[in-house]
């Protein structure tokens, strides 16, 4: 166990439906990184918050957006799902932001 | 475009046997090289990690050896067990030290050990 909390574990929905995928971070972890893993892209970085704030983003659609609450959680907010967007989204945390990630189990999002 | 190209996709081995899996990377400014363990159903697990100023770490019976003049690192596996039965994701990063860990991963190796 990673120490890294992500609710729900499976997800289905529509497409053209709106989603909210919640992570956890490890005690004392400052940053979070959320990650898809899909059979076609691999596993592929989305976004970075460290201490509240986006430090850094990569393959993020338009569509998705996130947050890290004060309380150092973050939220993936899915929107205008498409079939494509079916995936496996793991967030992970590290301690100052650093490269040394845990991840946690991971959301299914499956979109019919 | 793949920053960190690994191969091979999938490996078989007997139990007992020694597991290979490698990694390739083009962008000098990596300094942080992980080995993520990944099972079905579960999120990836950090197994072992190198930095570039050192061309082996072991831990147990895993093993990072690195090449920096290659570009080039790969994961010994000794004494291969079933339950080593996984998918294997090398990885590299630039922010050792920084606040911007960001993770490239290679496409992952499905390794099956049998008994």
């Amino acid at each position: 166990d990673s120490g890294v909390t992500q609710t729900p574990k499976h997800l289905i929905t529509a497409t053209g439906q709106r989603v909210t995928l919640r992570c956890s971070p490890r005690s004392g972890d400052l940053s979070v990184y959320w990650y898809q893993q899909s059979l076609d892209q691999g596993l592929q970085f989305l976004i970075q918050y460290y201490n509240g704030e986006e430090r850094a983003k990569g393959n993020i659609l338009e569509r998705f957006s996130a947050q890290q609450f004060p309380d150092l959680h973050s939220e993936l907010n899915l929107s205008s799902l498409e079939l494509g967007d079916s995936a496996l989204y793991f967030c992970a945390s590290s301690v100052g932001g650093g490269p040394e990630q845990y991840f946690g189990p991971g959301t299914r999002l499956t979109v019919t | 475009q793949q920053q960190v190209k690994q191969s091979p996709q999938s490996l078989i081995v007997q139990k007992g046997g020694i597991s290979i899996i490698n990694c390739a990377y083009e962008n000098t400014a990596f300094d942080y090289f992980p080995w993520y363990q990944q099972f079905p159903g579960k999120g990836p697990a950090l197994l072992i990690a190198i930095r570039p100023d050192v061309s082996e770490k072991k831990e147990g019976r895993f093993t990072i050896s690195f090449n920096k003049s290659a570009k080039q690192f790969s994961l010994h596996i000794m004494d291969s067990q079933p339950g080593d039965s996984a998918t294997y994701f090398c990885a590299a990063s630039k922010g050792r030290g920084s606040t911007l860990g960001r993770l490239y991963f290679g496409r992952g190796t499905q390794l099956t050990v049998w008994p």
